[in-house]
């Protein structure tokens, strides 16, 4: 089955514990992104990736890094966690210039900073 | 900057009639726009597309209306189902070749059985 994979789905975490949010996808797909899903914000891109070893700032990437050694990996760091990080972060993967569907997302990672 | 944006954050329809949603932007570097679904406890689910060159797009019960000159774009959904409760984003894509797609805040439509 085709899918872009999170994990964990849920994460409680205390601020300035380094941790890292797994995204792995099985369609091929040269283009990876991380979003936040905020109240009345919408989902924000942190950040993208257009293909292995490249990688480049969203919306919003203060506090966030990202890595793309491999074409089906886009791990989400976050080296010194915050509160204001509380969000539910979702992966999302497609083909470069994918005009039909879009991305292909994941199911979502809860994250709550203490 | 909200480059995309969904005025009314919920919306409420009965059952069997027709749902309309709607999304505004201001980038006029947009080329492409996409509705997603999404579920409590899920990803959000691709839905239906439009390019910019076209006017309205169908699929099913779900058409897509775009207004190039008043850079606003709807979603209907007729006739409108139980199933059909979720939270709606509109997205938007600027002909960049960078594949970034810019999402509205999200529209919560409830339909009454």
């Amino acid at each position: 089955e085709a899918q872009v994979t999170q994990n964990p789905r849920y994460l409680i975490t205390v601020t300035g514990k380094k941790l890292t949010v797994t995204c792995s996808q099985n369609m091929n797909h040269e283009y990876m992104s991380w979003y936040r899903q905020d109240p009345g914000l919408g989902l924000r891109q942190i950040y993208y990736s257009m293909n292995v070893e490249v990688t480049d700032k969203g919306d919003v990437p203060e506090g966030y890094k990202v890595s793309r050694k491999e074409k089906r990996n886009f791990p989400l760091i976050l080296e010194s966690p915050s509160p204001n990080q509380t969000s539910l972060y979702f992966c999302a993967s497609s083909f470069m210039s994918s005009n039909t569907y879009g991305y292909t997302f994941g199911s979502g990672t809860r994250l709550t900073v203490v | 900057d909200q480059q995309v944006k969904q005025n009314s954050p919920s919306l409420s329809v009965q059952e069997g009639r027709i749902s309309i949603l709607n999304c505004d932007y201001t980038n006029s570097m947009f080329d492409y726009f996409l509705w997603y679904k999404k579920y409590p406890a899920e990803g959000p689910t691709f839905l239906i597309s439009i390019s910019s060159i076209k006017d309205k797009n169908e699929d099913g019960r779900f058409t897509v209306f775009l207004n190039k000159s008043a850079k606003h774009l709807s979603l209907h959904i007729v006739p409108s189902q139980p199933g059909d409760s979720a939270v709606y984003f509109c997205a938007a894509r600027a002909n960049f070749g960078n594949e970034k797609l810019t999402f509205g805040t999200g529209t919560r439509l409830t339909i009454i059985p």
